[in-house]
């Protein structure tokens, strides 16, 4: 089946523009996690939604960072007033409903968004 | 903050030769822990989780230990394939919110 998908895959913009980048989750997710990658780094977990909501979103950078996912399955990142410093890889995931086992959930990883500000 | 650790950023073994990639997390309280390959280009794929009721948790080729005492996770690849250079991140959870390591580049020799 298909798997987590993202768009756009590059995002090239200007500072102070606004940027919307899309999840698409596999289908049947319950939680959705949004992540900022840096080269040669491991994920930054940013905030992640169970349904539409947001359960957490402490490691939002600061208040240009937004995100919503109003029917529980696509999600957007947005960030407004774009800064150089913002340049990354965005990367989605989504897992599966808790199965009640020993097992915990699963996260799938999307293709990621690069983001470019110049 | 959390921080999530790597000992080595890079490690090159010989094709058939076993691998073990070691990672140090902070959090006494994080109960979930799990590994994940990054091929170029591509997101993180997960290889194994384990949790912290168990110390030693074995997949195909691949076997995740970890050690509480210490706070030290590894991962072991068992007759290391061409396929499996990468990069692989260790990440630790507490509810639902990851950390993940730096990573350690894994180099194949053929």
């Amino acid at each position: 089946g298909a798997g987590v998908s993202q768009s756009p895959r590059y995002k090239v913009t200007k500072r102070g523009q606004d940027v919307a980048l899309r999840c698409d989750p596999i289908s049947g997710h319950v939680s959705l996690y949004w992540y900022r990658q840096a080269l040669g780094q491991g994920p930054e977990f940013l905030t992640y939604f169970n349904y539409e909501a947001q359960q957490d979103k402490s490691g939002l950078p600061n208040d240009r960072f937004s995100a919503e996912r109003p029917e529980g399955s696509i999600s957007t990142l947005t960030i407004q007033r774009t800064e150089q410093r913002d340049s990354a890889m965005y990367r989605c995931a989504s897992s599966p409903p808790w199965r009640g086992r020993g097992d915990a959930e699963t996260q799938y990883f999307g293709p990621g968004t690069r983001l470019l500000v110049l | 903050g959390e921080s999530v650790g790597l000992h080595l950023p890079t490690l090159s073994v010989q094709e058939g030769d076993n691998s073990i990639i070691n990672c140090a997390y902070s959090n006494s309280a994080s109960d979930y822990f799990i590994w994940y390959k990054q091929e170029s280009g591509k997101g993180p794929q997960f290889i194994i989780d384990i949790r912290s009721n168990m110390d030693k948790r074995q997949g195909q080729r691949v076997t995740v230990l970890l050690n509480k005492t210490v706070k030290h996770l590894s991962l072991q690849i068992a007759a290391t394939q061409p396929g499996d250079s990468a990069v692989y991140f260790c990440a630790d959870s507490t509810g639902n919110q990851f950390y993940f390591g730096t990573g350690t580049s894994l180099t194949v020799i053929p």
